[in-house]
């Protein structure tokens, strides 16, 4: 069974840093890109970017270009979302998501659970 | 950036009707359209891809269709399990997805 585990809840002070994680299992990790995606208490969905565990290419959205780190780590089949300093306006919940092909599925079939970031004073 | 305008914002409807939620691409996108699901508290789940591609698993009562800028996610006849929020996604320019900003689909 496919399965994408995120870690669990954090709560963070503005200007702290953070790196959350996605491991998946059931399938070749290093077969399949994963991707990120934020939604903001309330709101919609936003695409975040996307990496290619077995060779580490990696590809933003132009919103998040510079606010974010994403990386892999093939070993542990496990991909990550990182922030130097954090936001208030960071606060919200991220979804790590399967993407299978840059040229024929390209679509987010399995999802994680989602991890709640919550950064306040 | 390919904008995606989803209508309506927000849809009442009973259990058994038919209801459409429309998907606008700011340009041509070919087939590179999704439809998700979004329960409250949920991941989202693929319902469609590929414009009218049922994702494995889900009921044969969901359907998409449209070409080009202009698409449609119809549900026959809803069900209790159906109210949630809808999604399109077009994934023509890897990797610079786009999200429509939601559908809520409520009970009338």
């Amino acid at each position: 069974e496919v399965q994408l585990v995120q870690s669990g809840a954090e709560v963070k002070k503005p200007g702290e840093s953070l790196k959350i994680s996605c491991k998946g299992s059931g399938y070749t990790f290093t077969n399949y890109w994963v991707g990120w995606v934020r939604q903001m208490p309330g709101k919609g969905l936003e695409w975040m970017g996307i990496i290619y565990p077995r060779d580490s290419d990696t590809r933003y959205s132009p919103s998040f270009q510079g606010q974010v780190t994403i990386s892999a780590d093939e070993s542990v089949n496990t991909a990550y979302l990182q922030w130097n300093s954090l936001k208030a306006s960071d606060t919200a919940m991220y979804y790590c998501v399967r993407h299978q092909s840059a040229i024929t599925y390209r679509y987010f079939d399995y999802w994680g659970q989602g991890t709640l970031v919550t950064v306040s004073s | 950036d390919i904008q995606m305008t989803q209508s309506p914002s927000s849809v009442s409807a009973s259990v058994g009707d038919r209801v459409t939620i429309t998907c606008r691409a700011s340009q041509g996108i070919s087939n590179w359209l999704a439809w998700y699901q979004q329960k409250p508290g949920k991941a989202p789940k693929l319902l469609i891809y590929d414009v009218s591609s049922l994702q494995s698993g889900v009921p044969s009562r969901f359907s998409g269709s449209g070409s080009g800028t202009d698409f449609t996610l119809t549900i026959s006849s809803l069900q209790p399990e159906d109210f949630a929020t809808y999604y399109c996604q077009q994934t023509s320019n890897f990797p610079l997805y786009t999200f429509g900003q939601g559908t809520k689909l409520e009970i009338k």
